[in-house]
């Protein structure tokens, strides 16, 4: 079993769409959990943290449910420019420098 | 203020061979992590080398190595290369004491052949 699991996707939406990917991880341990964003042929950069209160920044709203062990991402209003593909990744408490990557979601935003 | 610097972009290496990919850190950045993206795939962890010394490891074979320098850039090294080594090799750099805060560099595209 991975790490981390997310749907693939992809996820076409239009223009202004609210859009919601989610995220589950095995180890209960786990201690730090985050979104990536992707674009085509180019490294990753982090998105936001997720805090177990959730947290939002702008568009961008994360939550965490340890007790599910589930991350999700909420995008409202969605831009051509969130087209991208998006990875939930984990640290866990005993390997805090490992950080487990999803495989990710991608998302096409439609105009 | 210069992010992560990878070098080579590309390579291209036939099976059997060795191969040695480089990474700069971001300025005042002294942890540097090794990915390997396969496509399609997520960053899989490789290794992690803080104070010159690998600290944590993937399950990754012992065909992969790797080095820091004291001026903290790095080096991976991969010896009888496998088709299926073919990846997007990505280095992160990260302060120890904030380790959750990685920058990635823009990665060395390998083709084994």
């Amino acid at each position: 079993r991975k790490e981390v699991e997310q749907d693939p996707g992809p996820f076409n939406v239009p223009e202004g769409a609210t859009v919601a990917f989610n995220c589950t991880y095995s180890n209960s341990a786990s201690q730090s959990f985050f979104w990536y964003r992707q674009d085509c042929r180019k490294e990753p950069k982090l998105l936001m943290s997720v805090y177990s209160s959730g947290n939002e920044d702008g568009r961008f709203t994360a939550q965490l449910n340890r007790a599910s062990q589930y991350i999700s991402l909420l995008i409202r209003d969605s831009k051509l420019s969130d087209s991208a593909t998006y990875l939930c990744v984990v640290k866990e408490r005993d390997n805090f420098n490992k950080f487990y990557f999803g495989s990710g979601t991608k998302l096409n935003v439609k105009p | 203020d210069a992010g992560v610097t990878q070098s080579p972009t590309h390579l291209i290496k036939t099976r059997g061979q060795q191969v040695t990919l480089r990474c700069s850190p971001k300025s005042g950045h002294d942890t540097v992590s090794w990915y390997q993206q396969a496509l399609g795939q997520g960053p899989q962890f490789i290794f992690q080398y803080y104070e010159e010394e690998e600290r944590q490891r993937g399950n990754f074979p012992d065909r992969f190595s790797g080095h820091q320098f004291p001026n903290y850039s790095s080096e991976l090294n991969v010896n009888a290369l496998l088709l299926g080594d073919s990846a997007l090799y990505l280095c992160a750099s990260s302060l120890q004491q904030r380790s959750y805060e990685q920058y990635f560099g823009p990665g060395t595209r390998l083709t084994v052949t």
